[in-house]
Parts: structure tokens; sequence; C-alpha cells
């Protein structure tokens, strides 16, 4: 069964700095682009960042570009989220989600998500 | 302000067919393949379209999608309860170099 679960989520003070995880099983997690989605309180979904299988291209939004890094440890079947100078309004559950395969481009799995709170 | 632009809402009675647009430009829905997502009340959102038109295994056949153009739509036939969700399209845009997703549509089953 295809799982994956998010960790490092947390309160944060402005300009403070957060690594989040996310531990995949179930699946040849090197196999897959991997990618973070996250969605503000009450609003809509937001793609933050997605890298490719050898880790050799990394793409961001704008909004995070220059202050989050995405990294991946195959060897861990684990997926990394570096987030530093966080902003109020980086506030949101993180999920990371599967890219590839029969689907193509789309995301078919999707972690639980992990809540960031960012406050003085 | 969404790259992909949504109707914020949208409404059905049970048996009835509804259509969500999602409307883009030449960079992303233009030249690419739009994914249509379904977000329940607080769970993680589902795939339910993939390559402007493809079911996902499981996804049920009163789930469709369509592309023409920078616009694209998604079609539930005979709504059900079960079908009141948030729903989302998402598309790679060249533009900017990333994923783009539509506001988001929340579907209400009268």
């Amino acid at each position: 069964e295809v799982q994956m679960v998010e960790s490092g989520g947390g309160l944060v003070k402005p300009g403070g700095s957060l690594r989040l995880s996310c531990a995949a099983s179930g699946f040849t997690f090197s196999s897959y682009r991997m990618n973070w989605v996250r969605q503000a309180p009450g609003k809509g979904l937001e793609w933050v960042s997605s890298i490719n299988t050898n880790s050799k291209y990394k793409y961001y939004a704008d909004s995070v570009k220059g202050r989050f890094t995405i990294s991946r440890d195959n060897a861990k079947n684990s997926l990394y989220l570096q987030m530093n100078s966080l902003r109020a309004e980086d506030t949101a559950v993180y999920y990371c989600a599967r890219e590839g395969g029969v689907v193509e481009e789309g995301f078919d799995y999707w972690g639980q998500g992990t809540l960031v709170t960012v406050s003085s | 302000q969404s790259v992909l632009t949504q109707p914020p809402s949208a409404s059905g009675t049970p048996g009835q067919r509804v259509i969500i647009s999602c409307s883009g430009s030449s960079s992303n829905i233009g030249s690419k393949d739009v994914y249509w997502y379904q977000q329940l009340p607080g769970t993680a959102p589902k795939l339910l379209i993939y390559r402007n038109n493809q079911r996902p295994s499981g996804v049920p056949d009163r789930f469709s999608g369509s592309k023409s153009g920078t616009s694209a739509s998604l079609a539930i036939s005979g709504l059900r309860s079960e079908d009141e969700a948030d729903y989302y399209c998402a598309a790679w845009d060249d533009s900017v170099s990333g994923r783009v997703f539509g506001g988001g549509t929340k579907l209400t089953v009268l």
C-alpha cells in the first residue's frame, strides 16, 4: 500500500526556519517525481515545489523561491522541504504528493499533511 | 488571484449533471495537459482526471474531463451527495516554470 507521512510542522516565529519531512513507503520512491503542495486555512491549493527522480531538476513557486529548498534521499525513501525566512503567509497545511507513472504529471498519492503556523 | 480561473461555487440536485469550468492561457491549458482534483472536507486532495480526460483506476465514469483551447471542464453526471467537495483544476505553466492550480470550486449537492 502506498503511504506518505509528513512530519516536522509546528509553530514558528516569523523569520524562523522549519524542515518538513515526508516518509514514503509501498512504492519505488526513486522512480517518481515528488512535490510539495500547501493549503492555507480556508483557502485553495498552492503548488510549492517539485523535484525529479535524481534531484537534478528542482522547481519552486515564485512565492517561496530563494527561501525554500526541496531535497530527497532515495536511500531513505524520504522527501524534505527546508523552509527559511518564514512569513505569516506561509501558514498552511503542507502536503507531499507523488507525481508520475500511469497518471503522468498527475499527483496520484498525497500524504495527510502537516500544519505549519508562522506567528509571533 | 489564481492563474487558472474557476467559478467559486456550483450546485446541483441528485442525479443532475454539473459542469465546472477552468480557464487559463496559452502558457498553461493552451499547451499543457489539465488535471482535476477532488478534495472532500478535511481530507487530502484526490486525483480525478489526468491528461485532460483520463480517469485513474477507481474513479467512477460519472466524472469526465475535456479541454478546448485555453479552457477545460469537469463534468459530473448522476450527481450524488458524496460528490459534495471542492474541485481544483491544475496544469503546468511555462511562463512560471511551475504547476498552477485553479482557485477551486465548491460543489454543493442540494
